[in-house]
């Protein structure tokens, strides 16, 4: 079965400080994806980033960048000099091949104090 | 594009009572997954639909139901509500392939009293 851990329930930051999100995922299979996904206080989950288990390849994105570790089977999440409009509920979610659905882990809230 | 439209946004149900939320996806979307999310479990797979046809389930009680018409358009349905069943239920939609990213709506907000 597959299990999506993220340890840290809620961080706080202040303006400009770096934050780093942890995912810890589990399954059995070798071909599998991983999600990051931001959940602003509107509600509606946005897609951040797609990473497949064959690409260890880190990314970076602007202020974002992914940390895809298979050997400690983790994909972390950084933000750079944090800013407000970060404060959100993230989700990290993986998803088995062929697989038409995706287990979340349960959130890290990221608050961003000015 | 249009985003994913779900309605209605806010609901409130009697116990007993049961209820239908709809779902229209991005134009061309022929995948549409529903989800529960609650403060206690988390957000919860309940099942996904593919060109009208229910392809996978997640583990929820009979009540739980839905459906997807020709136009990709998916409707939820949940009989004899439970004070459990408050959550905000969200609805994505994916192209045609498995294990893309999914694109989600702004949810529906039930609250069961």
């Amino acid at each position: 079965a597959q299990k999506v851990t993220q340890a840290q329930t809620e961080i706080s930051v202040v303006e400009k400080e770096d934050v780093t999100l942890d995912c810890v995922y589990e399954t059995r299979d070798t071909t599998y994806y991983l999600f990051w996904y931001k959940q602003p206080p509107s509600g509606e989950l946005v897609f951040l980033i797609r990473r497949n288990s064959f690409d260890e390849q880190n990314e970076i994105s602007g202020r974002y960048s992914w940390n895809f570790q298979k050997s400690t089977s983790s994909f972390n999440f950084t933000i750079t000099a944090s800013q407000v409009v970060d404060s959100a509920v993230y989700f990290c979610a993986l998803s088995e091949a062929g697989a038409r659905k995706s287990t979340f882990g349960d959130g890290t809230t990221l608050t961003v104090k000015p | 594009k249009a985003g994913v439209t779900q309605t209605p946004r806010y609901l409130i149900k009697t116990r007993g009572q049961q209820v239908t939320l709809s779902c229209s996806p991005i134009s061309g979307h022929r995948s549409v997954s529903w989800y529960q999310q609650t403060p206690g479990q988390g957000l919860q797979f309940l099942f996904e639909y593919f060109s009208e046809t229910q392809r996978n389930k997640g583990n929820f009680p009979g009540r739980f139901s839905g459906r997807q018409f020709s136009n990709s358009r998916s409707e939820m349905n949940v009989s004899t509500l439970e004070l459990g069943d408050s959550a905000l239920y969200l609805c994505a939609s994916s192209p045609m392939t498995v294990n893309t990213e999914a694109f989600f709506g702004q949810g529906t907000r039930l609250t069961v009293v």
